[in-house]
């Protein structure tokens, strides 16, 4: 099984700062990468899949970046909306699996 | 655009089976290119891939759950289903289904239905 490490766990950030978000995998995966966003009570939103392409509708300030075992999702400048768990999801496997999440909160 | 609904009993007694089905709205189930997917949320967790149908009843199941885990497609209604069978309190979790779009190889979820909590206790 391919896991899936994000750091940091929980991250506190302030309106319009630049955050960037890790995941790591435990083996090569190529690009078969993507990110969710999940607000409380809310199902997870595709935001980025194979690790760089944004999905439609999704703002420009979310991007992502990566390949092989490190994978980053950066959000340019941060609105109150984008205040939500971020999960990275790889697909190289077979057995599709999930990073444990990184709460985004505001400072 | 494409809506997925889940619905079932939201509470299941331990040792019987959880039976879900996820309405497909907006788009035909029979659409090639589609793996139409559960995954769970254990409360306050991460989450879990359960498994995934094509339209033509080829099944893919995370190994983990193999052992109890059906998933069914009935394209006539535009329905898909899970069954988990043999339930215990771990199984407690919000259930989702959502739409696997394979592309170059990598498998995407979206869109996700609102999820359904299932709760197993006597």
């Amino acid at each position: 099984d391919i896991q899936m490490t994000q750091s940091p766990s929980s991250l506190s950030a302030s309106v319009g700062d630049r955050v960037t978000i890790t995941c790591r995998a435990s083996q090569s995966i190529s690009s078969y990468l993507n990110w969710y966003q999940q607000k409380p009570g809310k199902a997870p939103k595709l935001l980025i899949y194979a690790a760089s392409s944004l999905q439609s509708g999704v703002p420009s300030r979310f991007s992502g970046s990566g390949s092989g075992t490190d994978f980053t999702l950066t959000i340019s400048s941060l609105q109150p909306e984008d205040f939500a768990t971020y999960y990275c999801q790889q697909s190289y496997s077979t057995l599709p699996s999930f990073g444990q999440g990184t709460k985004l909160e505001i400072k | 655009q494409v809506q997925l609904q889940e619905s079932g009993p939201g509470l299941v007694k331990p040792s019987q089976t959880l039976s879900l089905t996820c309405t497909v709205s907006g788009g035909s189930i029979s659409s090639g290119g589609y793996y139409w997917s559960w995954i769970r949320q254990h409360p306050g967790k991460g989450l879990e891939w359960i498994g995934y149908i094509y339209y033509s009843g080829s099944t893919y199941y995370n190994p983990s759950l193999k052992s109890r885990v059906t998933i069914s497609v009935d394209t006539s209604k535009n329905q898909f289903s899970l069954k988990l069978s043999s339930v215990t309190a771990a199984d407690t979790a919000v259930y989702y289904c959502a739409r696997g779009i394979a592309a170059a190889a990598n498998t995407r979820f979206d869109p996700w239905g609102q999820g359904t909590l299932v709760t197993v206790s006597s």
